[in-house]
């Protein structure tokens, strides 16, 4: 267990519609990051945030954004879906601003977003 | 620009040892990081290299060589539960935030 808790960790909706992914960091993390990993992809990197601010955006779509709250946890909004945004969408932690200088992420078990 | 390769996919069998090859192309390097992935779950770290050399953890080292922008994952002693995919992710320092950009991933099947 990682310590970063994400839900739901299964949705399904329909084209068109909007859905809400959180995230909650391991305790004391204060970077969170966003990725969205398709089928047999690799991980593209959405958006990072720190301790409130937004740090650093990826490929990001416009009709995608996020936001850390004052506690810390995180939302990814992904609104109009489409077919192709159904993915495992992971957030991660790391203690600071950067990257840790061990490169190491902590990261959720995932939100399974279908989209029929 | 910004480019990493790893093969796709890997077979090897039980006992056996493989070696799991990254190779980027980035400015503001600082490091290599390895990534495990079992299917559809959270991807776990295995390994970092910030210098040159090889680092041991266990069944597992790593190795870096910054002059040849290169590195490798050794998996020895081969067990069924090491079926997973295998994430190269290099760390890049862009202004005052640091990204990592990852690989696509190898898939590693180890047989009986």
């Amino acid at each position: 267990d990682s310590g970063v808790t994400q839900t739901p960790k299964h949705l399904i909706t329909a084209t068109g519609q909007r859905v809400t992914l959180r995230c909650s960091p391991r305790s004391g993390d204060l970077s969170v990051y966003w990725y969205q990993q398709s089928l047999d992809q690799g991980l593209q990197f959405l958006i990072q945030y720190y301790n409130g601010e937004e740090r650093a955006k990826g490929n990001i779509l416009e009709r995608f954004s996020a936001q850390q709250f004052p506690d810390l946890h995180s939302e990814l909004n992904l609104s109009s879906l489409e077919l192709g945004d159904s993915a495992l969408y992971f957030c991660a932690s790391s203690p600071d601003i950067r990257t840790p200088n061990t490169g190491e992420l902590f990261f959720g078990e995932g939100s399974r977003l279908t989209v029929l | 620009g910004q480019s990493l390769e790893q093969p796709s996919e890997v077979t090897a069998v039980e006992g056996a040892i493989v070696q799991i090859n990254c190779t980027y192309q980035t400015s503001g390097f600082y490091g290599l990081s390895w990534y495990q992935q079992h299917d559809g779950g959270a991807p776990t770290f295995l390994s970092y290299n910030a210098l040159d050399g090889l680092e041991e953890t266990g069944r597992f080292s790593s190795f870096l060589s910054r002059s040849d922008s290169y590195g490798y994952l050794l998996l020895q002693e081969l067990q069924m539960k090491d079926s997973a995919s295998y994430f190269c992710a290099v760390g890049t320092n862009a202004g005052n935030n640091r990204k990592l950009i990852w690989g696509l991933g190898t898939s590693l099947a180890v047989n009986p």
